[in-house]
């Protein structure tokens, strides 16, 4: 299996709302990834889960919440959002974890996102 | 730090025509590159990387790129384009740490029948 699946496909969720979106990768990667993209930019980085422990938070405000409960699975709770905060939420995965396991084991595979709208 | 600059934002091909992206990076140390391409909607999906083997690489769907230390390039050609290539394509270095992507601002091909 060498995907990276997300749930669910679309949100629509009111600002006093808590929702969750989920990540699943059965490729035994030690390394699992939140991006958040807006229309017509690149992802950027929101959090990085290497061994199930966080290893990155980009300063990413607190109603957004990621908990990686083992290691295949990696959920990001949401709370309280802003009509700004909608966006395509994209989950990836690595082999790799850092740089001592080598560039070829740092590829991350990407699942097809989760279209989120805030109202 | 490592950075990447795509150097088209908008590329126009024809059906059957070739397809050059162009992306240049900057890095302290021999980088790790990716192209990656984003149909609308969809995820990232990897066409093909370098991690200092040759500096030819081939990918997916007829994609190749060729690494230029000389030049700090790392340039996407296709020889034929296909309707379906139209989508984003992502320019990618690996940082310092190995575990984040530096993305290019992203170039959206269009291709014309």
């Amino acid at each position: 299996d060498t995907e990276v699946t997300q749930t669910p496909k679309h949100l629509v969720m009111g600002m006093t709302n808590k929702k969750s979106l989920k990540c699943e990768q059965h490729m035994g990667h030690r390394a699992m990834y939140w991006y958040k993209q807006k229309a017509k930019k690149p992802p950027e980085l929101m959090f990085v889960y290497s061994y199930e422990k966080l290893s990155i938070n980009e300063s990413v405000p607190s109603r957004f919440s990621p908990e990686c409960p083992n290691s295949s699975l990696l959920n990001l709770h949401l709370h309280a959002l802003q009509p700004e905060d909608s966006a395509l939420y994209l989950c990836a995965s690595s082999q790799g974890s850092g740089i001592m396991d080598g560039p070829s084991y740092n590829e991350q595979f990407f699942g097809p996102g989760t279209r989120l709208t805030v109202l | 730090a490592q950075s990447v600059t795509q150097l088209d934002s908008h590329v126009s091909v024809s059906e059957g025509t070739p397809v050059l992206l162009r992306c240049n990076y900057s890095s302290s140390y021999s980088p790790s590159l990716f192209w990656y391409v984003q149909h609308p909607n969809k995820g990232l999906q990897l066409l093909l990387k370098y991690t200092s083997a040759a500096t030819l690489v081939k990918g997916i769907n007829g994609f190749e790129a060729e690494f230029k230390k000389s030049e700090t390039s790392f340039h996407l050609t296709k020889p034929s384009a296909h309707m379906s290539d139209a989508a984003e394509y992502f320019c990618v270095v690996i940082g310092r740490y190995g575990n984040k992507l530096v993305f290019g601002a992203g170039t959206i091909l269009r291709v014309k029948s």
